[in-house]
C-alpha cells in the first residue's frame, strides 16, 4: 500500500544523546516535512524539503537536523542541543505542482501525514 | 503573517445533533484552507480543502466546510454528528500568493470535538 512510514512508534532518548527518527514515502511525493506537536500547541514546523539535496528551516529547528538524500526518505535526528524533545513528530509529504512558474510555491496541493513517532526523554 | 484561530478548545454535542467548529484565518493574499482529523496516538487524516470555487467543500465521513471570504472564516460541519467523530480537529491554511512560504500549512491549535451518546 502507498503511504507514509515512521519508525519507531515510540523511542526512549537519554540525556546528551542523538536519536534519529525516520520517515519513507513510496507516494513518490517531492516534498516532505518533519512537524511537532505538543498538548494545547497544534503542530510547529521543523524542517521541510521541496526536492532532493534541499531542505528549509521551519519554525523550530534549533537542536534538530535532517538529510534528503533520496527522494522516498527524509530523517530527523533529535540532536543534544534539544532540550526539550519529548514530544510527538509527525512526518508528512506532498506532490508539487509541475508545469507553474514557480513549481511548487503556489500549491493547494494536500500534504499528508505519516502515523507519528513519541520521543520521551528519559 | 498567515495564521489560523480555532477559539474553541473543546466542542461538545449530542450523537444525531449538527456540529459546528469553527476556524478563521489571517492570510495576506489568498488563501488555500484545509481540515484534518486526529484520532488519538494517530497521525493527522485529511478531511477537505477549499481551493477555489464553490464556497461549501464536502469531504470525507460526511463532513463539510463553508468558505466565507468576508469574515475570512472555514468553518467545519456535519449535519448529523455520531460518537465516532470524536477526535481532535485542525484547520489549516497556506497561502497561495506568497511564493516564500513554499508550500507550508500553518495549523490551527486545534479543537477536541466530544459526540455524546
Amino acid at each position: 500500500d502507498g503511504g507514509i512510514t515512521q519508525s519507531p512508534k515510540y523511542l526512549f532518548r537519554k540525556e546528551g544523546q542523538n536519536v534519529t527518527l525516520s520517515c519513507e514515502q513510496n507516494l513518490n511525493h517531492d516534498a516532505m516535512y518533519w512537524y511537532r506537536q505538543d498538548p494545547g500547541q497544534g503542530l510547529r514546523l521543523i524542517y521541510y524539503s521541496q526536492i532532493v539535496n534541499d531542505f528549509q528551516k521551519g519554525d523550530i529547528a534549533e537542536g534538530y537536523s535532517v538529510s534528503r538524500e533520496k527522494k522516498e526518505s527524509f530523517p530527523l535526528t533529535v540532536t543534544s542541543a534539544q532540550k526539550n524533545p519529548t514530544a510527538f513528530y509527525l512526518c508528512a509529504s506532498s506532490p508539487r505542482d509541475r508545469g507553474t512558474t514557480n513549481p511548487g510555491l503556489k500549491s493547494g496541493n494536500t500534504i499528508y501525514f505519516g502515523e507519528g513517532s513519541w520521543l520521551t526523554v528519559v | 503573517a498567515q495564521s489560523v484561530a480555532q477559539p474553541e478548545d473543546q466542542v461538545n454535542v449530542a450523537e444525531g445533533n449538527p456540529l459546528t467548529v469553527k476556524c478563521t484565518y489571517s492570510v495576506s493574499g489568498n488563501p488555500y484552507l484545509f481540515w484534518y482529523v486526529q484520532y488519538p496516538n494517530r497521525g493527522l487524516q485529511f478531511l477537505l480543502k477549499y481551493i477555489t470555487g464553490d464556497n461549501l467543500v464536502k469531504g470525507s465521513y460526511g463532513f463539510e466546510a463553508e468558505f466565507n471570504k468576508s469574515q475570512t472564516s472555514f468553518h467545519l460541519k456535519k449535519p448529523s454528528a455520531l460518537v465516532s467523530d470524536s477526535a481532535l480537529y485542525f484547520c489549516a491554511v497556506r497561502d497561495r500568493d506568497r511564493g516564500s512560504t513554499l508550500g507550508r500549512l500553518y495549523f490551527g491549535r486545534g479543537t477536541q470535538l466530544t459526540v455524546w451518546p
